[in-house]
């Protein structure tokens, strides 16, 4: 079974440019998400999609942060304009349907796309 | 609100040792608690999780982690530590009733090997 596919797996931009990064779910899995992990700190969810609907994007600065999953399958994220701040791992994951009984939390991860900003 | 905390940035031991790492969450609903593993370059991997039952887990790679809610809190063990055991731990928490695939994520500990 193939995993989550992520690209690209690095990228070096300078501020204020523009980055997107694309993420392709394990077959089948109906939720997926967008973590950034920033150096020396835990994995930050930052929107978390049902199908092609959003269920939480509570935490994505959405002044210049977007993602979208147009279909239910695939997404991209998009950082317009980047900051120095947002230099980190965005990371992929997938799960199954989140209800009850289906499945108890356990997420697949990509290996993640690393964003340098200068 | 929940959160786990992670006690220990960097745990090093030496190969054949006890490995022993620590987890303390805080959560207002009966939580989900996990364990997941970063390899170099690479994405998280479950190691195991705690949802109901036995409050003793056992993981991947002869790992396993206990359920204390008195204590409220998830060790990581593992009775020998291997050079492949190195790597990044994350702990993790999730809400019964607040969307239980939420996972919060604690600061990660990394685990040194030597030989």
């Amino acid at each position: 079974e193939a995993g989550v596919a992520q690209s690209p797996r690095y990228k070096i931009i300078e501020k204020r440019q523009s980055v997107a990064f694309w993420c392709n779910p394990i077959s089948g899995h109906a939720t997926l998400y967008w973590y950034q992990q920033i150096l020396g700190q835990g994995p930050k969810l930052l929107i978390q999609f049902q199908n092609n609907g959003v269920v939480d994007d509570s935490q994505l600065p959405k002044d210049r942060f977007s993602a979208e999953r147009l279909k239910g399958v695939d997404s991209t994220l998009k950082i317009q304009p980047a900051k120095l701040e947002d230099s980190a791992v965005y990371l992929c994951a997938s799960s199954f349907s989140p209800d009850r009984g289906a499945n108890t939390g356990e997420l697949f991860f990509g290996e993640g796309s690393r964003l340098t900003v200068l | 609100a929940q959160s786990v905390t992670q006690l220990g940035s960097h745990v090093s031991v030496s190969e054949g040792a006890l490995v022993l790492l620590r987890c303390n969450y805080s959560s207002s609903v009966p939580p989900y608690l996990f364990w997941y593993v970063q390899y170099p370059n690479q994405g998280l991997q479950l190691l195991l999780k705690y949802t109901t039952g036995a409050t003793l887990v056992k993981g991947i790679n002869g790992f396993e982690a206990e359920f204390k809610k008195s204590e409220t809190s998830f060790h990581l063990t593992k009775p020998s530590a291997h050079m492949s055991d190195a790597a990044e731990y994350f702990c993790a928490v999730s809400g019964v009733n607040t969307g239980f695939q939420k996972l919060v994520f604690g600061t990660g500990t990394r685990l040194l090997v030597s030989p």
